[in-house]
């Protein structure tokens, strides 16, 4: 069964570093989303993707945040100047037109030290 | 601004029990709403997906019933194994922002 895939599983990065988290989404999937969640905390809503532009963000994702398709199948999530308070799980999660059923990845654990 | 409740926080039981998560939602004018499990330290694993116009879905030992009208969901499992014990998630997709909100989860630990 197709499946999310997200690398790297954990990030280790130091205050002020830009990260970039990759995720590879379903093959016939076409809408993409990023989400978060601190440890203990809700799964929060970061970003949706669609047409290779920025459909929704929420509050979170601020001009330290962008998103991109860069070659038709890598979806990827950068955060410029990584702060303490960005270390948690990044999820990237894919849907198929119509049904809106997400499909989510493995995550990757971001430590910001 | 769709929220979700989650109830109970945590539950914990014996093998074999029957059991009753439930998940709230403030705004009716839903698209879907999707039951997930998760492990600790792992990603989402979709468990059931229902349609606004569904009242049921049903996979195995799991049924999770819809009524828009009140705001609620609630996820049954049956005859529940130690290998249920995760945290499940409910997620709330709203009509027209298509923004997904989750609750906080409901930890379930099914002891042998």
């Amino acid at each position: 069964e197709p499946e999310v895939t997200q690398t790297p599983s954990h990030q280790v990065t130091q205050m002020g570093q830009e990260v970039i988290l990759r995720c590879v989404p379903i093959s016939n999937h076409l809408y993409f989303y990023w989400y978060r969640q601190i440890l203990g905390q809700k799964v929060e809503f970061l970003v949706s993707f669609y047409n290779n532009e920025i459909s929704e963000k929420s509050e979170i994702f601020d001009d330290q945040f962008s998103v991109e398709r860069p070659d038709g199948s890598n979806f990827t999530l950068k955060i410029r100047s990584t702060k303490l308070e960005d270390s948690a799980m990044y999820f990237c999660a894919t849907y198929r037109e119509n049904s809106y059923e997400q499909y989510f990845g493995p995550g990757t654990r971001l430590t910001v030290t | 601004k769709q929220e979700v409740t989650q109830i109970p926080a945590a539950l914990s039981v014996p093998e074999g029990e029957n059991l009753v998560l439930n998940c709230s939602f403030t705004d009716s004018a839903i698209y879907n709403l999707q039951w997930f499990r998760q492990d600790p330290g792992k990603g989402l694993t979709s468990l059931l997906l229902i349609q606004s116009s569904q009242r049921e879905q049903t996979s195995g030992r799991l049924n999770a019933s819809l009524d828009k009208s009140s705001g609620r969901s609630t996820l049954y499992i049956a005859a529940s194994q130690p290998g249920d014990s995760a945290t499940y998630l409910c997620a709330v997709l709203s009509g027209g922002s298509y923004i997904p909100t989750f609750g906080r989860g409901t930890s379930l630990i099914v002891h042998p």
